[in-house]
């Protein structure tokens, strides 16, 4: 069964520094997301993008965020300048076509620690 | 804005019984799509089962199922036969039948312990 794939599982920042999250979608899905899960706390939406462009985003989507879809396989999500709060597990999501209600299918997620 | 909210913090429960977690919701939509994750220790989220509000019945998927009652906001998941690999986090997640808004809002999720 298709998946979709995270990169890497486990990464490790200094506050302060710059980094990128990889997402391969499922291929012939259309539509995009982030989630972000803070250890013992529910799951969270960031952002949904769909035809090249930013669908939804949250509060917590701010400045420092920003998502691309660099080559027609990978998603990222880059937190340019990172904080401790920024600590978290990081979803990547998929579904097939917005508007069919289809269920969005999870990466294994990406675990984020910042030193 | 919608809000879920998961009742049952935690639950614990002998292998092979059966189980309930509760799910309520509040939303002025109406229409729109619930769903239950499974969240294992290895914490990917794995989709469980999928309800569409506008239609009555019940769905199912084997040991699986739901009690949807709509004009009480309730979306209560039941395990059957429960199995030792059924131990984990379970959330339920409201989503608005709304193109280019389909964004999953979760509840606090319930830890669910099946007892060899």
């Amino acid at each position: 069964e298709p998946e979709v794939t995270q990169t890497p599982s486990h990464q490790v920042t200094q506050m302060g520094q710059e980094v990128i999250l990889r997402c391969v979608p499922i291929s012939n899905h259309l539509y995009f997301y982030w989630y972000r899960q803070i250890l013992g706390q529910k799951v969270e939406f960031l952002v949904s993008f769909y035809n090249n462009e930013i669908s939804e985003k949250s509060e917590i989507f701010d400045d420092q965020f920003s998502v691309e879809r660099p080559d027609g396989s990978n998603f990222t999500l880059k937190i340019r300048s990172t904080k401790l709060e920024d600590s978290a597990m990081y979803f990547c999501a998929s579904s097939p076509l917005p508007g069919s209600g289809q269920p969005q299918h999870f990466g294994d997620g990406t675990r984020l620690s910042i030193l | 804005a919608q809000t879920v909210t998961q009742s049952q913090p935690e639950m614990s429960v002998q292998e092979a019984e059966t189980v309930t977690l509760s799910c309520t919701y509040d939303t002025s939509e109406s229409n729109y799509y619930l769903f239950w994750y499974k969240q294992p220790p290895s914490r990917q989220m794995i989709l469980v089962i999928r309800q569409e509000a506008y239609k009555q019945q019940n769905a199912t998927e084997n040991r699986f199922s739901v009690n949807f009652q709509k004009a009480a906001k309730s979306f209560s998941l039941k395990i059957s036969d429960s199995q030792l690999g059924d131990t984990a986090m379970y959330f339920c997640a409201f989503m608005k039948r709304v193109f280019g808004n389909e964004k999953l809002t979760f509840g606090t999720g319930t830890r669910l312990t099946i007892i060899p």
